[in-house]
């Protein structure tokens, strides 16, 4: 049973490129949130994405979107890339938007994305 | 919105002795969940135990304890019987249980053991 998967392990961009990561998850959950982990902090809340829209969001531009689709998988994008996104993406998969059971929010690996 | 303070930054630990680290967090919520989770240089992170808030029983998980105290909405991880294994950064979160499944994390701690 494959757990969350995330591609790319790492990333290069320059300043104002675009880019995109992608995230499966876990076998049997249809949910998947994004976080943004900056060098030295832990975890920041990005968005969620269930029955393939966007449900919660945290304090984030509007440059930050995503995606999911049908078979659960999901696509963070960031576009107009500045220095400070230089970060660790992480995603986490979760069943039935993790109401039922709260304790269900398996990570990925994570991406690391540098911005130069 | 929901904040979660870690105020140690490192901490160190000797095999097999045991250490504790803190956690405290604000909220209006009565009703929520507590995580600990660990990181390790492969960067993944791992659930080490949870707590329901409305259970007033400590959880336990082998090695790995807490101790939960509402009032003072304090939540700390004590590791007894350190291994080498043990050695990662620590995150501590929260998880409202009303208002979707967003984990508000800590800063970290990371825990060095001594061979």
């Amino acid at each position: 049973d494959a757990g969350v998967t995330q591609s790319p392990t790492h990333l290069i961009k320059t300043r104002g490129q675009q880019v995109t990561l992608r995230c499966s998850p876990k076998s049997g959950h249809d949910t998947v949130s994004w976080y943004q982990q900056a060098l030295g902090q832990g975890p920041q809340f990005i968005f969620q994405y269930y029955e393939e829209e966007e449900r919660q969001r945290g304090n984030f531009p509007d440059r930050f979107s995503g995606h999911q689709f049908p078979n659960y998988s999901s696509e963070l994008n960031v576009n107009a890339l500045l220095l400070g996104d230089s970060a660790l993406y992480l995603c986490a998969s979760s069943a039935l938007g993790g109401f039922r059971d709260p304790y269900e929010q398996y990570f990925g690996p994570g991406t690391r994305l540098t911005v130069t | 919105a929901q904040t979660v303070t870690q105020s140690q930054p490192e901490m160190s630990v000797q095999e097999a002795e045991t250490v504790t680290l803190s956690c405290t967090y604000d909220t209006s919520e009565s009703d929520y969940y507590l995580f600990w989770y660990k990181q390790p240089p492969s960067r993944q992170m791992i659930l080490v135990i949870r707590q329901e808030a409305y259970k007033q029983q400590n959880a336990t998980e082998n090695r790995f304890s807490v101790n939960f105290q509402k009032a003072a909405k304090s939540f700390s991880l004590k590791i007894s019987d350190s291994q080498l294994g043990d050695a990662a950064m620590y995150f501590c979160a929260y998880r409202s249980a009303f208002t979707g499944n967003q984990f508000y994390f800590g800063t970290g701690t990371s825990l060095t053991v001594i061979p």
